[in-house]
Parts: C-alpha cells; structure tokens; sequence
C-alpha cells in the first residue's frame, strides 16, 4: 500500500466553482501535513500546511482527519490559475521525510 | 534570482555516462535533498544532508552519489547512466523540520 494516495482526477470545473478532493495516508504516526500545488513540468510549491484544526487561505480550506486518516483541500470559486496538480505531502517523523502523493489534478475551465 | 537553483535544466545522453546535476541554494537552509519525480508517481527521495558532513540515502539511492560541497551546495551523481533514471529531478532545501523549497527541476533523458 502506498504510503499516500490521492485520487489522480483529473477534476474538470468551470470557473466559480468549488472544488474538493482528498488524499489518505496510511501511517497513524504522521505528524504534519501539506499540500503542495505543482504547474506542468515545473516545481512544486507549498500551497498550505494543514493543522489539526483545519486552516484557510483565502479561498483554499484544509482539513485533517486524523481517525479516518486523511487530509481535503477545497477550493472556492475556482479561478482558471488554479489549474494545476495538488501535491499531498505528509511528514511521518516531523523531521526529514517526506511521502508524496501522486497528485490530484485540477483543470478550471473559461 | 532563485532560492534553489539547479543546472543544467535539461539534459540529454547516452547510457553508460556520468553525469552530475548540481544544486545550489541562497536560503541559507542547512537540509538539502535530491528527489526524482516520474509520471504517475509521487517525488521519491533519493538522498539527502543534514548538514556538510552528512549524508544520507532516501528510498531509491542506488545507481546515485552525492556530495555536500558547502552548506550552499548538494549535487547528484549518476556514475554510469541508464535508460530508467530518465526523469524529472529536484533538489529541495529546507530549515530543521519546517517544509521543504524546490529548484527549478532538472530534466534528464537517457538513451
């Protein structure tokens, strides 16, 4: 089993729209999480970090369900910049290693 | 100028080859690491350092060497190239635990 699956998408919106999707872990001791947004053939960037208590960043909302072992992200009103792929990064020992997903992607339609 | 910076950005050759990717950072982060990524997998860890004198192997070392010059810098080896390491490398820089900041990504093709 993979240490974190996201489910590849792609996730076609027009613009406006709410997005959401999710990526599950599958270690119980991971201890941070993140999402990360990665352009086509370019390098990822830290989108957010997502706390315990869930988080916001202007129109991006993250979520953290430890018992059931996975993290959301939700995107509002979908801007035709959004496309790109949603990284979901967990951070097992809260040091060094980082499990990356596969990515979500996203693609906002005019 | 970049963070993290990676030459070349693309390269093309042949199997058998040594080549070397080189990375170097103005974030002053003392973690460097070397990632590759390929198409429908997550970025798997191949290396990484702590700090000068060390060095570390990720998920998938082998067929790969680094070496920590400085504090600035962290390059990947690949001592004789094969047709499977064509992929998309990153080197990635980050301060203690806190996340980690990409270069630009090398594109290695090997034929």
């Amino acid at each position: 089993r993979k240490e974190v699956e996201q489910d590849p998408g792609p996730f076609n919106v027009p613009e406006g729209a709410t997005v959401a999707f999710n990526c599950t872990y599958s270690n119980s001791a991971s201890q941070s999480f993140f999402w990360y947004r990665q352009d086509c053939r370019k390098e990822p960037k830290l989108l957010m970090s997502v706390y315990s208590s869930g988080n916001e960043d202007g129109r991006f909302t993250a979520q953290l369900n430890r018992a059931s072992q996975y993290i959301s992200l939700l995107i509002r009103d979908s801007k035709l910049s959004d496309s790109a792929t949603y990284l979901c990064v967990v951070n097992i020992y809260n040091d060094y290693k980082l499990s990356f997903g596969a990515g979500t992607t996203v693609t906002v339609r005019a | 100028d970049a963070d993290v910076t990676q030459t070349p950005r693309n390269r093309i050759t042949k199997t058998g080859k040594r080549i070397m990717l080189e990375c170097s950072q103005t974030k002053g982060h003392d973690r460097m690491y070397w990632y590759r990524q390929d198409p429908g997998l997550g970025l798997r860890l191949i290396y990484y350092s702590f700090d000068v004198k060390d060095i570390n192997k990720g998920e998938i070392s082998d067929g790969y060497s680094v070496s920590r010059q400085a504090q600035a810098k962290f390059s990947l080896s690949l001592e004789s190239a094969i047709p499977n390491q064509t992929a998309l490398y990153f080197c990635a820089t980050s301060a203690g635990g806190q996340p980690q900041h990409f270069g630009d990504g090398t594109r290695l093709s090997i034929l």
